[in-house]
C-alpha cells in the first residue's frame, strides 16, 4: 500500500536559521514527487516536481532533492513569508498516474 | 481564466440538505479532479475526469457523492443527504492532460463546507 510521511508536523525556526522538511514514501512505481506549499484558508500551490533520484530543483530560498526512499525540501535562511504549510505527494503506478497521493504536511512557521 | 475557480468558497448547509459545489478549471485544461480535505487531515482524493468522462472514482466515499463535467470545463461536486462528517474544505484541480508522469496538477482554492 502506498504512503507518504512528512516530518516533522511541525517546526519553527528563528529567521534565518536553515532546515529541512522530509518526505518518506513507499510507492510501487514511482511517476513523480510533487511538493506543494499551503496558506491558511488557500488551496495548494505547485512549488516542485521530482521525478528520480538524485534530481534536486531550486527556488529562492527553497530546495528539493530526491532519494529512492525520500525527498527533502531544505530551506535556506527562512523569512517570516515562508510561513505555510508544506506538502508532499506521489504519483504512482498504483495509484493511477490520474491523481496525487498526499502526506499530512508540515507546518512551518518562520519567527521574525 | 488565470487560475482554478471554485464556488461557493464557503457553505453553510444543515443536516440533510443537498449541496452542490462548482469547479471552473483553468481554461485548455482536460483533465479535472476532486479532493477533499479534513482538519488535520491530508488531501484525500476523490474523482478524476479526463474530459466529459470520470475514468477514475475510486474515492468517493459512499453513494450520497456525485459528480459531472460538462462541455470539457466546468464540474459539480454533489453532496445529498450532507452528513457532518462531510465537513471539509473541497478543493478542486485541474492540469493539461490526464494519466501522465509528472503531470502538474494546479489547485482551487476551496469550497469550505460546514454541515451544522
Amino acid at each position: 500500500e502506498d504512503q507518504v510521511t512528512q516530518s516533522p508536523e511541525a517546526l519553527r525556526l528563528q529567521e534565518g536559521e536553515s532546515s529541512s522538511l522530509n518526505c518518506s514514501y513507499t510507492v510501487s512505481g514511482l511517476r513523480g514527487l510533487f511538493w506543494y506549499r499551503q496558506d491558511p484558508g488557500k488551496g495548494p500551490e505547485f512549488l516542485f516536481t521530482l521525478y528520480s533520484a538524485g534530481e534536486e530543483k531550486e527556488k529562492e530560498r527553497l530546495k528539493a532533492t530526491l532519494t529512492k526512499k525520500e525527498s527533502f525540501l531544505h530551506i535556506t535562511a527562512p523569512k517570516p513569508e515562508d510561513s505555510a504549510t508544506y506538502l508532499c505527494a506521489v504519483q504512482a503506478e498504483q495509484t493511477g498516474a490520474n491523481n496525487l497521493f498526499f502526506g499530512t504536511g508540515t507546518r512551518l512557521t518562520v519567527i521574525p | 481564466g488565470a487560475g482554478v475557480s471554485q464556488s461557493p468558497s464557503n457553505k453553510v448547509t444543515e443536516k440533510g440538505k443537498d449541496v452542490e459545489l462548482r469547479c471552473d478549471p483553468i481554461s485548455g485544461h482536460t483533465a479535472l479532479y476532486w479532493y477533499r480535505q479534513s482538519l488535520g487531515q491530508g488531501l484525500e482524493f476523490l474523482i478524476y475526469f479526463q474530459g466529459n468522462s470520470a475514468p477514475d472514482k475510486s474515492g468517493l466515499p459512499s453513494d450520497r457523492f456525485s459528480a459531472e463535467r460538462t462541455g470539457g470545463s466546468v464540474s459539480t461536486l454533489t453532496i445529498q443527504r450532507t452528513q457532518q462528517e462531510d465537513s471539509a474544505v473541497y478543493l478542486c484541480a485541474s492540469s493539461l492532460v490526464g494519466g501522465a508522469s509528472g503531470n502538474t496538477i494546479y489547485f482551487g482554492e476551496g469550497s469550505w463546507l460546514t454541515v451544522v
